[in-house]
């Protein structure tokens, strides 16, 4: 079945600086999507990409689609506290609606 | 609209108790699932449904069981539980846009505990 391997597994950063994460793919996906997790709750959606080289933002978030659409990453500029949580991303692929495959997650830990 | 809501929060069951999972969601979507999320392990997809009578197995269907009657509803049952079923259990939702392009929004969770 389709693997994502999403690194790193977790990240310990002073508030201020930048965050980069990334997902890679065995096999090619449609849809890459990126959640945030905050303890006790469900993901949230950050950011939806669709199209491969799509450069999407929203606020301090930026994702990409990867050109060979085996892979995305998510960039969160001048982290603050509230950026605390666990980021997921999850990849569509083929026909396979309503079937997502996510990786195993960035723990995110920023000291103020 | 309240997106997608679940029910109960929390849950402990004794070995080979039964119970359903509720979950509901209210944005008309087509597409439901129900994934179960361990540590370490991300989301896991346990069933999927494409729409109301139509029902597929995921990545971890065993022990499970689900049926779609309406739009709306999409309950999880488990026939008899077991501590391997210690987990937290999230529903969620999704469309297509232009049919092509799918968003999917997740309840808020069930976390169950089996003794």
């Amino acid at each position: 079945g389709q693997q994502l391997n999403q690194s790193p597994q977790s990240m310990f950063i002073q508030e201020g600086e930048d965050v980069s994460m990334n997902c890679t793919s065995s096999s090619i996906f449609n849809t890459w999507l990126w959640y945030k997790q905050d303890p006790g709750e469900g993901p949230v959606l950050l950011i939806a990409l669709y199209k491969a080289g799509e450069l999407t933002s929203n606020g301090r978030l930026t994702a990409q689609f990867g050109i060979t659409r085996k892979d995305s990453f998510l960039n969160i500029s001048a982290s603050i506290p509230s950026d605390v949580g666990i980021y997921f991303c999850a990849g569509q692929g083929g026909t396979s609606y309503g079937k997502l495959t996510f990786g195993q997650g960035t723990i995110l830990t920023v000291h103020p | 609209n309240a997106g997608v809501t679940q029910t109960p929060k929390f849950q402990v069951l004794k070995t080979g108790q039964s119970m359903t999972l509720q979950c509901a969601q209210d944005m008309n979507h087509e597409y439901m699932s129900w994934y179960r999320q361990d540590p370490g392990m991300g989301l896991r997809l346990i069933h999927y449904s494409v729409g109301a009578g139509i029902t597929d197995q995921g990545e971890v269907p065993n022990g499970y069981n689900v049926s779609r009657s309406t739009t709306e509803d999409f309950p999880l049952r488990l026939l008899s539980a077991a501590p391997s079923q210690t987990s937290v259990y999230f529903c969620a939702s999704s469309y297509f846009y232009r049919g092509e392009k799918e968003t999917q929004y997740f309840g808020p969770g069930t976390r169950l505990l089996v003794l």
